[in-house]
């Protein structure tokens, strides 16, 4: 069954510091693996995008990366700020069929304190 | 900011009325989907669509319809709101190669009371 898992469901971190928020997949054949920031009740917005052969990829204060071997993404922010306070989601989509489906996770929830 | 809207933002509505939720893209994008999210849970697919005419139901059963009579408009429906339909709704497309990002609205919040 393809599945993601994401820990912790949830964190709490003071601003400026740092965290690593964790993805793992069992979805089969693999195509990418995204990572979303969902602001409260609003849309998700994407941040990465990784595919197969990329192992790290950077976009601002995030950094994302990608084990195709052992099915692990992690996702670096680094020196947080209140902004950041969010719902993360993991999302992987496969090439099994024409339609790429989407496979998201639960997400987790990041609070960054002043 | 993505050019995918979404309209009402929020709905409340009684037992038994007709809606219709909205959702436009200008980017011509061929892919679009439905997802239906309840709070802290993951987003789970009711609809998509390869295209004008196409339509499929997704993972999550679900009483709504879909239509997509031209490329950038993608409703969706429900006949008669029960208070189990309310959740957050988000529309999203994405282009036709699946490497491609999918962009999303900023969601329907619907609540049947």
């Amino acid at each position: 069954k393809n599945q993601v898992e994401q820990s912790p469901q949830s964190l709490i971190i003071l601003e400026g510091k740092n965290c690593t928020l964790q993805c793992n997949y069992t979805v089969s054949p693999f195509s990418n693996l995204r990572w979303y920031k969902q602001d409260t009740g609003r849309g998700p917005v994407s941040l990465t995008i990784m595919t197969f052969s990329e192992n790290t990829k950077s976009n601002g204060r995030y950094t994302a990366t990608l084990d195709a071997d052992t099915k692990q993404s992690s996702l670096h922010i680094t020196a947080s700020q209140l902004s950041d306070s969010a719902s993360y989601i993991c999302v992987v989509s496969d090439r099994g069929s024409t339609l790429g489906r989407l496979y998201f996770g639960r997400g987790t929830q990041l609070t960054v304190w002043p | 900011e993505a050019d995918i809207y979404q309209t009402p933002r929020y709905l409340v509505i009684g037992t038994g009325k007709k809606i219709t939720l909205e959702c436009s893209q200008t980017m011509g994008h061929d892919k679009m989907y439905w997802y239906q999210q309840d709070p802290g849970m993951e987003l789970h697919l009711i609809h998509y669509s390869y295209g004008v005419n196409s339509t499929e139901k997704g993972d999550l059963s679900s009483e709504s319809t879909v239509s997509r009579i031209r490329t950038e408009h993608f409703p969706l429906t429900l006949e008669s709101a029960r208070p189990s339909h309310t959740s957050q709704y988000l529309c999203a497309s994405s282009e036709r190669s699946s490497d491609t990002e999918a962009f999303f609205g900023q969601g329907t919040r619907l609540t049947v009371v």
